[in-house]
């Protein structure tokens, strides 16, 4: 197995749908995080958890919601979101938080029509 | 605050040629430095890391970085391109405490 999985791969939504990211390591890492890939733009980090525990939130709207039900899952739910949500959406794991050394999954590519 | 500053959004090269992409970083104190790929329609995998141990780092690929404090540069260079280099290049500043702070990234174009 890969060690970070994102599923779907490619998810396509309205505005109006309510849908999930999915993010699973097998690195026995205690951190993990969401990031968000837009085009000409820089990485933005949305969510870090630390042993399950959020540690940081970068200013995300709250039509993203994270969920971390353990060190080796963590999910993203999408509700109302807008076009310019569309993004490659990237999870990844550390060894902890105290790091910069990442492992990324090969991200889930997010249309919102 | 940190900031990452990579100069030439894309770079193209012939295949045999030098591959030299340029990273300059902001930082209050010395940061850990890293380098990384992402290859069409994957995530981003780790080249490289500066940890201030040896100023010159050699990374996978045949890729190496050096760190020069007088300059707050930390180039990333290869002395041949291949083919299968073609992606795109990340350089990313951390420090204890805070978040990886990645810069916009420069595609790296290799032509036959």
């Amino acid at each position: 197995e890969t060690g970070v999985t994102q599923t779907p791969r490619h998810l396509v939504m309205g505005m109006t749908n309510k849908k999930s990211l999915k993010c699973e390591q097998h690195l026995g890492h205690n951190a993990m995080y969401w990031y968000k890939q837009s085009a000409k733009k820089p990485l933005e980090l949305m969510f870090v958890y630390s042993l399950e525990e959020r540690v940081e939130n970068n200013s995300v709207p709250s039509r993203f919601s994270p969920e971390c039900p353990n060190s080796s899952h963590l999910f993203l739910h999408l509700h109302t979101l807008q076009p310019e949500d569309s993004a490659l959406y990237l999870c990844a794991s550390s060894q902890d938080a105290n790091t910069g050394e990442l492992f990324f999954g090969e991200g889930s590519r997010l249309t919102v029509l | 605050a940190q900031s990452v500053t990579q100069l030439g959004s894309h770079v193209s090269v012939s295949e045999g040629a030098l591959v030299l992409l340029r990273c300059n970083y902001s930082s209050s104190v010395p940061p850990y430095l890293f380098w990384y790929v992402q290859y069409p329609n994957q995530g981003l995998q780790l080249l490289l890391k500066y940890t201030s141990a040896a100023t010159l780092v050699k990374g996978i690929n045949g890729f190496e970085a050096e760190f020069k404090k007088s300059e707050t540069s930390f180039h990333l260079t290869k002395p041949s391109a291949h083919m299968s280099d073609a992606a795109e290049y990340f350089c990313a500043v951390w420090q204890a405490g805070t978040a990886l702070i990645f810069g916009k990234g420069t595609t790296l174009s290799v032509s036959s």
